[in-house]
């Protein structure tokens, strides 16, 4: 019972090199989201999807894409990394079955960008 | 104004004690309500799901709601080493929306 897994779980990235975080999901989730985690700030939301193919802006999408080809997988992508974006990014999910069901999360990964 | 207020400590207590951990929102289309733990250098992790005022309790620990004064709690009762983590309070308004999260209170419990 794997739940919602990210990796990598750790990567120190170059400013202007481009990195996908992955993130996979076994509980046939319909809803799909990625966050980020600052010190002292919370969670934001970066983008999110609702199922397969519709994907959709969160609070702080600027510097990020996403794609949903598939229920399972939600990869994150950076394409020209800045110092901005250090930051610890988690993955989760939730049943659409019943809209208003909670999250659930994966273990973050922490991206240092040097 | 914030949508959600949590103190983020840190609140150290000794072991046995009872902690008490509160958030208070200012959006009334707030109708469920979750706590979460989270571990040094580990996602957050479901604690508590409650979708109406008053307690709701689940062993050790007790989620409590006052939607009339927007205000939720959690206690722990005899508070032990391994519940030293951030607790995060999480709200929202059920369907497509967002979920709003508390900046996280860190606990120490302190053997």
């Amino acid at each position: 019972n794997a739940g919602v897994t990210q990796t990598p779980k750790f990567r120190i990235l170059k400013i202007g090199q481009s990195m996908t975080l992955q993130c996979a999901q076994d509980m046939n989730h319909n809803y799909m989201y990625w966050y980020r985690q600052d010190p002292g700030m919370g969670l934001k939301l970066i983008y999110y999807s609702v199922g397969a193919g519709i994907t959709d802006k969160g609070e702080v999408p600027n510097g990020y894409n996403v794609s949903r080809s598939t229920t399972e997988d939600f990869p994150l992508r950076l394409e020209l990394a800045a110092p901005s974006q250090t930051s610890v990014y988690f993955c989760a999910s939730r049943s659409g079955l019943n809209s208003n069901q909670p999250q659930h999360f994966g273990d973050g990964t922490r991206l240092s960008i040097l | 104004q914030k949508e959600v207020e949590q103190d983020p400590g840190p609140l150290s207590v000794p072991e046995g004690a009872i902690v008490s951990l509160n958030c208070t929102y200012s959006n009334s289309a707030f109708q469920y309500f979750m706590w979460y733990r989270q571990y040094s250098r580990k996602g957050p992790e479901l604690l508590m799901y409650t979708y109406s005022s008053g307690n709701k309790e689940d062993g050790r620990f007790t989620a409590q709601v006052d939607k009339s004064s927007k205000y939720i709690s959690l206690f722990i009762r005899d508070s032990q080493p391994s519940d030293s983590a951030t607790y995060l309070c999480a709200l929202f308004s059920g369907g497509y929306q967002k979920v709003t999260f508390g900046t996280g209170t860190k606990l120490q419990v302190i053997p």
